[in-house]
């Protein structure tokens, strides 16, 4: 049962367009939206967070957005470079016990110059 | 270098042998994370510690597989009798009490 799910698996935008990653979850109790980048070679690192009670959050050209009813949050890569080209990952946390995160399966971006 | 360290970076070992990984955490992080990763998926949490006390273990994490951090600081991931489905990225994250994760590189294990 995969408790968080991303879309689209890959994506190819041109240099200065609008990445946009999806992700929905399922259980109420997730409490910390983390979305995290990561190179080949390298571990994840984090990119920008929310938590539910904000609907919208900016980091530069990086924006979550996030819907409670809906159980999804969005990562929206304003001005894409090819620099950042890398696979981005989604993930859920329940706070107060082990935190441990739920990711989900990745997406692949490609900017293109 | 005020990241999180793990070594090695790669590892080729013989289907059966056993294998330790380390990783060195963030000087003053408190908690400490073991997640795997395969090709194409995200990372899966394997265990965390709180200090030098192993707080969870995930189904994941057979019998084959133990961890330690003495003392509260660095931590090792064993696999005994490794086995080709044990191939995977293994990632280690440390964390400060209710801030993000910092993860390291990670130790890259094929098993052949």
């Amino acid at each position: 049962q995969q408790q968080v799910k991303q879309s689209p698996q890959s994506l190819i935008v041109q240099k200065g367009g609008i990445s946009i990653i999806n992700c929905a979850y399922e259980n109420t109790a997730f409490d910390y939206f983390p979305w995290y980048q990561q190179f080949p070679g390298k571990g994840p690192a984090l990119l920008i967070a929310i938590r539910p009670d904000v609907s919208e959050k900016k980091e530069g050209r990086f924006t979550i957005s996030f819907n409670k009813s809906a159980k999804q949050f969005s990562l929206h890569i304003m001005d894409s470079q090819p620099g950042d080209s890398a696979t981005y990952f989604c993930a859920a946390l329940l706070q107060g016990g082990s935190e441990k995160l739920v990711f989900g399966k990745g997406t692949k971006l490609t900017v293109n110059p | 270098d005020t990241g999180v360290s793990q070594d090695p970076r790669h590892k080729i070992t013989k289907r059966g042998q056993n294998v330790t990984f380390r990783c060195d955490p963030i000087s003053e992080h408190n908690r400490l994370y073991w997640y795997r990763q395969t090709l194409g998926q995200g990372p899966e949490f394997l265990t965390y510690f709180q200090n030098e006390a192993q707080l969870e273990k995930s189904r994941l994490l057979s019998d084959r597989f133990s961890a330690e951090r003495p003392k509260g600081s660095f931590s090792t991931l064993e696999i005994q009798r490794t086995e080709q489905g044990d191939s995977a990225m293994y990632l280690c994250a440390s964390q400060l009490q209710d801030y993000g994760y910092t993860f390291g590189s990670g130790t890259r294990l094929t098993v052949v």
